[in-house]
């Protein structure tokens, strides 16, 4: 069984950039939730995603936005980049969106914005 | 909102002494409660959960927890640290009825031989 994987492991941006980060969930699992952990923070929660929909979203602007595909992978992109974006993404995902259901966490991508 | 409130960002213990973090809710309504453990440059472990029935819960690598209703508490510990302990450790909480965590600040532990 292969666990969540996420790409890249690290980016450098500049600046009203945009970026693209990747999630694999892990098999049998169809929601994947994002946080963003800033530098000596706890993770945040971004949003969520079950079925290819987004199902909750915490407290970030719009240009943070998401997908979800029909195996399940998903997308997080960050539009206009500002220096405070520069954090860990974690994704994770379990096998429903409801009660509670673990989630296994990826390694994360280390974005940093010049 | 639920919140979680970690004290004291880094805490050091001794090989073999008795490893205390402390974590507190709150909530109107009880939540599910969790503890993780992240090591450098890894995603986030499960260490242990509480959602229903016995409030004292063992988790992996020997640690423990209490859910205490009455202090909105559910404190980490683990009798004698090793130095394999050395690393973050954040307490998080769910509502019930849904699966969005939200976690406390986190406590970095170092162990000290």
């Amino acid at each position: 069984e292969t666990g969540v994987t996420q790409s890249p492991t690290h980016l450098i941006k500049t600046r009203g950039q945009q970026v693209t980060l990747r999630c694999s969930s892990q098999s049998g699992h169809n929601t994947v939730s994002w946080y963003q952990q800033a530098l000596g923070q706890g993770p945040q929660f971004i949003f969520q995603y079950y079925r290819e929909e987004e199902n909750g979203r915490g407290n970030f602007p719009p240009r943070f936005s998401g997908l979800q595909f029909p195996n399940y992978s998903s997308e997080l992109n960050v539009n206009a980049l500002e220096l405070d974006d520069s954090a860990l993404y974690l994704c994770a995902s379990s096998s429903s969106s409801g009660d509670y259901n673990e989630q296994f966490f990826g390694p994360g991508t280390r974005l940093t914005v010049l | 909102a639920q919140s979680v409130t970690q004290l004291g960002s880094h805490v050091s213990v001794s090989e073999g002494a008795l490893v205390l973090l402390r974590c507190n809710y709150s909530s109107s309504v009880p939540p599910y409660l969790f503890w993780y453990v992240q090591y450098p440059n890894q995603g986030l472990q499960l260490l242990l959960k509480y959602t229903t029935g016995a409030t004292l819960v063992k988790g992996i690598n020997g640690f423990e927890a209490e859910f205490k209703k009455s202090e909105t508490s559910f404190h980490l510990t683990k009798p004698s640290a090793h130095m394999s302990d050395a690393a973050e450790y954040f307490c998080a909480v769910t509502p019930r009825g849904n699966n969005r965590l939200a976690f406390g600040k986190g406590n970095q532990v170092v162990v000290i031989p």
